[in-house]
């Protein structure tokens, strides 16, 4: 079972330079998520999905772009590289028929270095 | 600002010692989620508390959720190496219409031998 993968797994990027994160999920699911995590500040939502071709801003959207053509896959783009987006990315996915209780599932995460 | 503290940050015992995290808002919910997180893999779900009050227990883990459902606190019993992670807590429902899905900061426990 494939569930939420994510690519690349790790990239170096310049200053400057442009990328775009893959995520595709094989269950179904109508929300996906993609999430930046530093040491110590634990989880921060960067963009959200709740369907093919709608997309919505988290807590720290700026110098990112996102895009789901399809239910399938979210994709997370930089479009000019800084230094302060050197992180490791999440996505996850989850059902939307089950609100209250639905539960996350994550991909293994990209790890991005910005030189 | 985050909508759901956690506490403590970091935490660091022995195997064999208990431990309690929490996870606190001045919010209610009516569900709330505990994750997981090992070094270098993604977090995955413990369990969801939905009712005030509510008292989980998987295996060695206990979780508790408020009376006021503002608050819960996960107890881990005769702590083991593998219980070494990142404990984050998330409200169990989106909290917009979208479907916008936030994790509290999450606490980092790390158990020695």
């Amino acid at each position: 079972n494939a569930g939420v993968t994510q690519t690349p797994k790790f990239r170096v990027l310049k200053t400057g330079q442009s990328m775009t994160l893959l995520c595709a999920q094989d269950m179904n699911h109508e929300y996906m998520y993609w999430y930046r995590q530093d040491p110590g500040m634990g989880l921060r939502l960067i963009h959200y999905s709740v369907g093919e071709g709608t997309t919505a801003k988290g807590e720290v959207p700026d110098g990112y772009n996102v895009s789901r053509l399809k239910k399938q896959n979210f994709l997370l783009g930089l479009e000019s590289a800084a230094p302060s987006q050197t992180s490791v990315y999440f996505c996850a996915s989850r059902t939307g028929t089950a609100p209250f209780t639905g539960e996350l599932f994550f991909g293994e995460g990209s790890r991005l270095t910005v030189l | 600002t985050q909508l759901l503290e956690q506490s403590p940050q970091f935490l660091s015992i022995q195997e064999g010692e208990n431990l309690t995290v929490y996870c606190n808002s001045s919010s209610v919910f009516s569900s709330l989620q505990w994750y997981r997180q090992e070094p270098g893999e993604g977090p995955v779900l413990l369990v969801t508390v939905v009712t005030g009050g509510e008292v989980k227990k998987l295996k060695r883990l206990t979780f508790q959720f408020g009376d006021a459902r503002k608050d819960s606190s996960l107890h881990i019993t005769a702590a083991q190496t593998g219980d070494t992670g990142l404990y984050l807590c998330a409200p169990g429902v989106a909290t917009d219409s979208w479907g916008k899905f936030q994790f509290g900061a999450g606490t980092q426990v790390v158990v020695t031998p």
